[in-house]
C-alpha cells in the first residue's frame, strides 16, 4: 500500500542552523501538507501546497519557513534559522482525493 | 478559528466496553475526518464523513454528523486494548486548503 515517507525521523540541531525536512508524497496525489505537533499539544497546519505553489500558511509559517518540492517526488520544509521553540514533530501528507495521508514525522529538537 | 475541540479530554474503559468522543466546530466544512495517534507517532486516517451525510460506519467505528450543531461523535464498540491512543477530528474548508486538528482526547483501554 502506498504510503507518505519521512526523513530524517529524528533531526537534533543547535539553535540558529538551518534544518531540511524532507517528505515522499504518495505519487499520484497532487496535495501536500505540512503539520507540526509541539509535545502534548494540538497537530498545528503550516501550510498547504499545490501545482508548485503555497495554497495556503498558517501564522506560524513565517519568513523562517520555505516549502519546496525540488523534483517529482520529493516535498521539503526548511527552516533557516531553528528556535528553541520550533522543537516539535513535523508531519507531511498528501492528499489525491478528500483523504489526507500523514507520514510518521521527523521529531526535531532545537539545542 | 475554525478549531476543533474534542471532549472528553481523557477517557479510561475497560476492554470491551464502547467509547464516545465528541468533537465541536466552529464554521461550515466539506468533511470532517478521525484520526488516531498512538504515542509518538504519526496520524492514522481512521474514517472521514462528508457535511451531507450523517452517519457512517467502518468495521466497529460510528462516526455521525450533526452540522446544525456542528459536531461530531466517534463511537468504538467493544473496544480492545490496542484501540488505546489519542483520537483526534480535522475538519476541511470547502477549498481543502487547510485543514483544523482537535486537541484530541486520549483514550485508554485497560485489559
Amino acid at each position: 500500500e502506498p504510503e507518505v515517507t519521512q526523513t530524517p525521523s529524528h533531526q537534533v540541531t543547535q539553535m540558529g542552523q538551518e534544518v531540511i525536512l524532507r517528505c515522499v508524497p504518495i505519487s499520484n496525489h497532487l496535495y501536500f501538507y505540512w503539520y507540526r505537533q509541539i509535545l502534548g499539544q494540538k497537530v498545528e497546519f503550516l501550510v498547504s501546497f499545490y501545482n508548485n505553489e503555497i495554497s495556503e500558511k498558517s501564522e506560524i509559517f513565517d519568513d523562517q519557513f520555505s516549502v519546496e518540492r525540488p523534483d517529482g517526488s520529493n516535498f521539503t520544509l526548511k527552516i533557516r534559522s531553528t528556535k528553541l521553540e520550533d522543537s516539535a514533530m513535523y508531519f507531511c501528507a498528501s492528499r489525491g482525493g478528500n483523504e489526507q495521508f500523514f507520514g510518521p514525522g521527523t521529531r526535531l529538537t532545537v539545542l | 478559528s475554525q478549531q476543533g475541540e474534542e471532549d472528553p479530554q481523557a477517557l479510561s474503559i475497560q476492554e470491551g466496553e464502547n467509547a464516545t468522543m465528541n468533537c465541536s466546530y466552529k464554521t461550515s466544512i466539506n468533511n470532517l475526518q478521525w484520526y488516531r495517534q498512538n504515542s509518538g507517532r504519526g496520524l492514522v486516517h481512521l474514517i472521514l464523513i462528508r457535511s451531507n451525510e450523517r452517519e457512517k460506519h467502518s468495521g466497529r467505528l460510528r462516526v455521525t454528523l450533526d452540522t446544525s450543531k456542528k459536531s461530531s461523535s466517534l463511537l468504538i464498540t467493544a473496544s480492545r486494548a490496542a484501540d488505546t491512543a489519542s483520537y483526534f477530528c480535522a475538519t476541511a474548508l470547502y477549498n481543502f486548503n487547510k485543514f483544523y486538528f482537535g486537541s484530541g482526547t486520549k483514550l485508554n483501554v485497560k485489559p
